[in-house]
C-alpha cells in the first residue's frame, strides 16, 4: 500500500540554527498534509498543515513546504530551540474530505537542540 | 474537559486477557478517532466514529479489537484474548469538524494508554 516515509530517522542541531525535516509520501492523490509534534510521554500535537493546491505556508517560526513533482514535504523550523527537541511525524489524508482524520503517518524524525 | 483524557495511562496484562481503553475526547467534538503507536514507529489508524455515522473500522487489525462509542463522547477500545503483538500505546484524538470539513484533520491527541502484554 502506498505510505509517508521520512528521508532521515535523526536530526541534532544546536539552539539557534534552523531546522529541516523531510518526509516523501507515494499517493499522488493525497490532497493535504499535516506535521505533528511528539514529546516524549505526551501525544502528537499539531503543527502546521498544507492543501495540495498550495506549495508553502508559514506559522510561527515553522514553514511547510510541498513540492507536488517529487512528492516530497518539509518542515522548517527558525531558530531552534531546545524545547523544539521531539519526534516530528508527517501525515497525509488521501481519502479527501470524506475520511477527516483518518490519516497515514509517517515513521517520524527525532530532532535533538544543543544548548 | 480540557483535553482528551484517557485511561488507563499503562496497563500491563497476561496473554489471553481481555483488556477495555477508555478516551474522554473534548467537549464538542463530533468525531473520535483511534489510533496505535509501536515502539519506535509512526501511528497506525484504527478506527473512526463521527457523529451518528457507522464507524470506519477500516484499521482494526483483527476480530479481536472492537470500539464503541456512547452518547457520542466517550470511547471504550477492547482487545480481546490479548497477544504480545498488541503491545504498544493506543493513542485516541478528537477534532471538531465544521461544515464542510474543515478543520477535521487537526486531531487534538491525549497522552495514550501503554498496554504491555506479557
Amino acid at each position: 500500500g502506498e505510505s509517508v516515509g521520512l528521508h532521515l530517522p535523526t536530526l541534532s542541531v544546536q539552539e539557534g540554527d534552523n531546522s529541516i525535516i523531510n518526509c516523501a509520501y507515494s499517493n499522488s492523490a493525497s490532497d493535504y498534509f499535516i506535521w505533528y509534534k511528539q514529546e516524549s510521554g505526551k501525544g502528537p500535537q499539531f503543527i502546521i498543515d498544507i492543501r495540495s493546491n498550495m506549495d508553502k505556508r508559514q506559522g510561527q517560526r515553522v514553514t511547510v513546504l510541498l513540492n507536488k513533482t517529487v512528492k516530497h514535504l518539509s518542515l522548517q523550523i527558525a531558530a531552534t530551540q531546545p524545547g523544539d527537541s521531539a519526534v516530528y511525524f508527517c501525515a497525509e489524508n488521501s481519502a479527501g474530505g470524506t475520511s477527516y482524520g483518518k490519516l497515514t503517518f509517517g515513521q517520524g524524525t527525532i530532532l535533538t537542540v544543543h544548548p | 474537559g480540557a483535553g482528551v483524557s484517557q485511561s488507563p495511562s499503562n496497563k500491563v496484562t497476561e496473554k489471553g486477557k481481555d483488556v477495555e481503553l477508555r478516551c474522554d475526547p473534548i467537549s464538542g467534538h463530533t468525531a473520535l478517532y483511534w489510533y496505535r503507536q509501536s515502539l519506535g514507529q509512526g501511528l497506525e489508524f484504527l478506527i473512526y466514529f463521527q457523529g451518528n455515522s457507522a464507524p470506519d473500522k477500516s484499521g482494526l487489525p483483527s476480530d479481536r479489537f472492537s470500539a464503541e462509542r456512547t452518547g457520542g463522547s466517550v470511547s471504550t477500545l477492547t482487545i480481546q484474548r490479548t497477544q504480545q503483538e498488541d503491545s504498544a500505546v493506543y493513542l485516541c484524538a478528537s477534532s471538531l469538524v465544521q461544515q464542510g470539513g474543515y478543520g477535521a484533520n487537526v486531531l487534538t491527541f491525549g497522552a495514550g494508554s501503554r498496554l504491555t502484554v506479557l
